[in-house]
């Protein structure tokens, strides 16, 4: 059980747009930033977002995230079959004085 | 270009001992955060801790339930971070990653661990 919530898998068309959800509470997404990974099958997490909506160098404007109170969004727009991957969230939690991700969203471009 | 090498992975007994090495290049992770975060076989992420590499040893976190068994340790001169792991379990059989950053910003390609008899 994830401290953060995410959906389990979503799936959208290419082309369309898609936003991934993080749940967590004052503990963590709350009072702390947020950050997004990608990861592909047998491959390490990428960086996509940090500090709740700063995309690293390299990282297209396609993808952008936010924070409202205690959840945290990832969105995807002009959705390409080279999106569909692993998602997660991941956030400092202060009263674990841990880093905690959310148990990740599969994306299934169709 | 940062660069991050884990090393170390294999099989062990439960109740083993393993260490891994991430060898870092491309910067210096003298008093900068670094991760290890591992993932068990088709699940999901879960962080073990991080270390603030600094000349005379430097502060640590670890996740709760890893505390105690797992010890992460760096040495600046040689731009490696370290993971001792003890009375491994199956359980603890995944994928260990390194990374910058205490949530990971720059990731190794991982190593694998499996715990077995």
């Amino acid at each position: 059980q994830s401290v953060l919530t995410q959906p389990p898998s979503l799936s959208a068309a290419p082309g369309q747009k898609v936003t991934i959800s993080c749940s967590g509470s004052s503990s963590n997404i709350g009072n702390n930033y947020v950050s997004w990974y990608q990861q592909f099958p047998g491959t390490a997490p990428k960086l996509l977002i940090s500090e709740n909506n700063k995309r690293p160098s390299g990282i297209p404007d396609r993808f952008s995230g936010s924070k409202s109170d205690t959840s945290a969004t990832l969105g995807i727009t002009g959705l390409q079959a080279g999106d569909e991957a692993d998602y997660y969230c991941g956030t400092w939690d202060s009263s674990l004085s841990a880093w905690v991700f959310g148990g990740g969203t599969k994306l299934t471009v169709l | 270009e940062v660069r991050l090498v884990e090393s170390g992975g294999g099989f062990v007994k439960p109740g083993g001992s393993l260490r891994l090495s991430c060898a870092a290049s491309g910067f210096s992770f003298n008093n900068v955060w670094m991760s290890w975060v591992r993932q068990t076989p088709g699940k999901g992420l879960e962080w073990v801790g991080r270390l603030k590499s600094q000349p005379n040893g430097g502060p640590t976190d670890y996740a709760a339930p890893l505390k105690g068994r797992f010890i992460i340790s760096g040495d600046a001169s040689k731009n490696t971070l370290y993971l001792q792991m003890d009375n491994l379990q199956a359980e603890d059989t995944a994928v260990y990653f390194c990374a910058t950053g205490t949530g990971g910003i720059k990731w190794g390609q991982g190593t694998l661990v499996t715990v077995s008899s």
